[in-house]
């Protein structure tokens, strides 16, 4: 089974609307981390947004916010005020336990359309 | 503090060739992962390394593939005898990993691999 499933492969949002990007997880560990990545066409990694599994509080960063749902098991990221710059891969990831590795979900590509 | 550095950034190869990838963690990292990413395509995890030490090579073909982590240097990504299909951009990333979930890793900028 997928550890991370991220199951848009392409989205489209118009510039300063709000755009959500689906991602679901599977484990049966009590405590993970999931991540949020972002990959312009550049290349690099870039790290947004990260939530722990015993966090209460959805995280915020600046216009990125998680929407955690733990019974449904997603991690959705939310990306307010989209801006062209927004426009890139995102990867969903999870780090479970101590010292394991991290997964990735296949990402999806976000276009902001001015 | 410099961060996760690869290096080269481009490597072109001719098939049955050797390749070799570096990567340096940033400092006070321990644990470095290498991820294997084909155009429009996801990461894919190769191995996770700690000094000295394959902790998970799960994701890495039997053959040809192999990576270390010295005490001293670089973490090295070896490829023996390069194929065509092999091209692809290969990152490294590394985390201090003290056990945390909460600890996230770091990238590298990739080294994109050609075989010619």
């Amino acid at each position: 089974a997928q550890k991370i499933t991220q199951t848009q492969p392409g989205m489209f949002v118009q510039e300063k609307e709000a755009v959500t990007l689906d991602c679901t997880y599977d484990t049966s560990d009590q405590s993970y981390g999931l991540f949020w990545y972002k990959q312009p066409s550049s290349g690099e990694m870039i790290f947004l947004i990260y939530q722990g599994s015993y966090d209460e509080q959805n995280a915020t960063e600046g216009r990125y916010s998680l929407n955690f749902q733990k019974a449904r098991k997603s991690a959705n990221l939310v990306i307010s005020a989209s801006q062209l710059g927004d426009s890139a891969m995102y990867f969903c990831a999870m780090r479970e336990g101590p010292g394991n590795q991290f997964y990735f979900g296949t990402g999806t590509s976000l276009t902001v359309i001015p | 503090n410099a961060g996760v550095m690869q290096n080269p950034r481009h490597l072109v190869r001719r098939r049955g060739q050797e390749a070799r990838l570096r990567c340096s963690p940033m400092k006070g990292h321990s644990h470095v992962y290498w991820y294997r990413q084909l155009p429009e395509e996801g990461l894919k995890f190769m191995v996770y390394l700690q000094k000295e030490n394959i902790i998970d090579e799960s994701g890495m073909p039997k053959e040809r593939f192999s990576a270390e982590f010295p005490k001293e240097g670089p973490s090295i990504l070896r490829i023996q005898q390069v194929v065509r299909g092999d091209s692809a951009a290969y990152f490294c990333a590394s985390s201090p990993n003290r056990g945390q979930t909460n600890e996230k890793l770091f990238f590298g900028s990739g080294t994109q691999l050609s075989v010619l």
